[in-house]
């Protein structure tokens, strides 16, 4: 089942704060965060694991909400170079190759 | 370390010719995924393979699309008879497996005219 991201689409300042979710109708192993910039690949933020925890890189944070299975990605004092489609992606199970399934991305653009 | 490399970057094949391409993983990964992604749209899972298995191809198409990892050299997806439908960017990605994230290649762009 693919997770449901939101919002679609936030605009944000340079320096303004920005949440985007993710939610997921079945029980979640982990949930992956990863930014795309226009023509270029994915590239991996962080992961959370089943058990509920917060992670911090830099100025992004995120954390994972096992009861509620949804998982929220924290970008802080947001600079230019934030710029770009975020994707969750999630797992189901503990298995060490488990796919992701991604969400449809949020668009995030950061203007001066 | 190189990362994931995939190639070509571009490729373009008249409708009903056949597209190959390739993947090679990081070193250390066993783990290789494909995903295909249309303009603007998400990344959608095809197929999960390590060395010599096909492990999941829940989203590969029934017909046409089919993917190997053999024992020496890279991953390949390759697609028969080409639509103009498949054009799309296709992406590999590989992982040493959970808790890690995926590393993704550049991708592959193909049109198809």
């Amino acid at each position: 089942q693919q997770p449901v991201q939101s919002p679609q689409a936030v605009i944000l300042r340079e320096g303004e704060d920005a949440v985007i979710n993710c939610s997921s109708s079945k029980a979640l192993y982990s949930v992956h965060w990863y930014r795309q910039k226009h023509g270029e690949a994915p590239v991996f933020l962080m992961i959370l694991l089943k058990g509920g925890e917060q992670k911090g890189h830099e100025k992004i944070s995120a954390s994972f909400n096992e009861k509620k299975q949804q998982s929220s990605l924290y970008l802080t004092a947001s600079q230019l170079s934030y710029s770009g489609t975020y994707f969750c992606g999630t797992t189901l199970q503990e298995t060490s190759g488990s796919r992701l399934t991604f969400g449809e991305g949020t668009q995030l653009t950061v203007n001066p | 370390n190189a990362g994931v490399m995939q190639n070509p970057r571009h490729l373009v094949r008249r409708r009903g010719q056949e597209a190959r391409l390739r993947c090679s993983p990081m070193k250390g990964h066993s783990h290789v995924y494909w995903y295909r992604q249309l303009p603007e749209e998400g990344l959608k899972f095809m197929v999960y393979l390590q060395k010599e298995n096909i492990i999941d191809e829940s989203g590969m198409p029934k017909e046409r699309f089919s993917a190997e990892f053999p024992k020496e050299g890279p991953s390949i997806l390759r697609i028969q008879q080409v639509v103009r439908g498949d054009s799309a960017a296709y992406f590999c990605a590989s992982s040493p497996g959970q808790p890690y994230g995926y590393t993704f290649g550049s991708g592959t762009r193909l049109t198809v005219v």
